[in-house]
């Protein structure tokens, strides 16, 4: 069983959608959850870094880390076709170790 | 300021050749990492360097090796390139091994 788990899609929308991506993951130790976003060819940039439970907001995007589901999520509020990536979930135990990834899960979104 | 770079962007070798990698970071950083994208894999850990001056072993290190060549520089050798190294490269740092940065990726073709 892999460490972090991530629905891989491909997932389909219409704009204007809410968009729900999730991860589990299985080390209860993980202290540090981020979301990438990865356009096609194209390294993966980070969009949305938590450390502890709950949800953090910025602007239309969301993440929400459940720590005793073992349960990350990234809501996509009124979603554009400018959102079409592949999101992939990362997290770790912090300091020097090494983040984990999941295997990403690809959206597109069609005007 | 230009982040992560990586040099080339693309190449093909035929099996058995052997080439290095690139990759440099105008931020400071202290560690470094490469990683390997394969379709559906997400990415993972080939080699990663905590700070100048060592390096470990990742989740693929096999066919690999690294050189931390100073603080700015990290690179990547294939000494006898394989088919299974087809794959897109890519290099990250970090100042405190949770928030990486990443570098555009190296597209590598073995035939």
């Amino acid at each position: 069983q892999k460490e972090v788990e991530q629905d891989p899609g491909p997932l389909s929308v219409p704009e204007g959608a809410i968009v729900s991506l999730n991860c589990t993951y299985s080390n209860s130790a993980f202290q540090y959850f981020m979301w990438y976003r990865q356009y096609s060819r194209k390294g993966p940039e980070l969009l949305m870094y938590t450390y502890s439970s709950g949800n953090k907001e910025d602007g239309r995007f969301t993440a929400q880390v459940d720590k005793s589901s073992k349960y990350i999520s990234l809501f996509i509020r009124d979603s554009q076709p400018s959102d079409s990536a592949t999101y992939l979930c990362a997290m770790t135990l912090g300091g020097y170790n090494k983040l984990i990834f999941g295997a990403g899960t690809r959206l597109a979104v069609h005007p | 300021n230009a982040g992560v770079t990586q040099t080339p962007k693309f190449q093909v070798l035929k099996t058995g050749q052997s080439m290095t990698l690139q990759c440099a970071q105008d931020m400071n950083h202290n560690s470094m990492y490469w990683y390997r994208q394969d379709p559906g894999m997400g990415l993972r850990l080939i080699y990663y360097s905590a700070s100048e001056g060592t390096t470990d072993k990742g989740e693929v290190p096999n066919g690999y090796n690294v050189s931390r060549l100073n603080k700015r520089e990290f690179s990547l050798r294939l000494e006898s390139a394989a088919p299974s190294q087809t794959s897109v490269y890519f290099c990250a740092s970090t100042t405190m091994g949770d928030t990486q940065y990443f570098g555009p990726g190296t597209r590598l073709t073995v035939l």
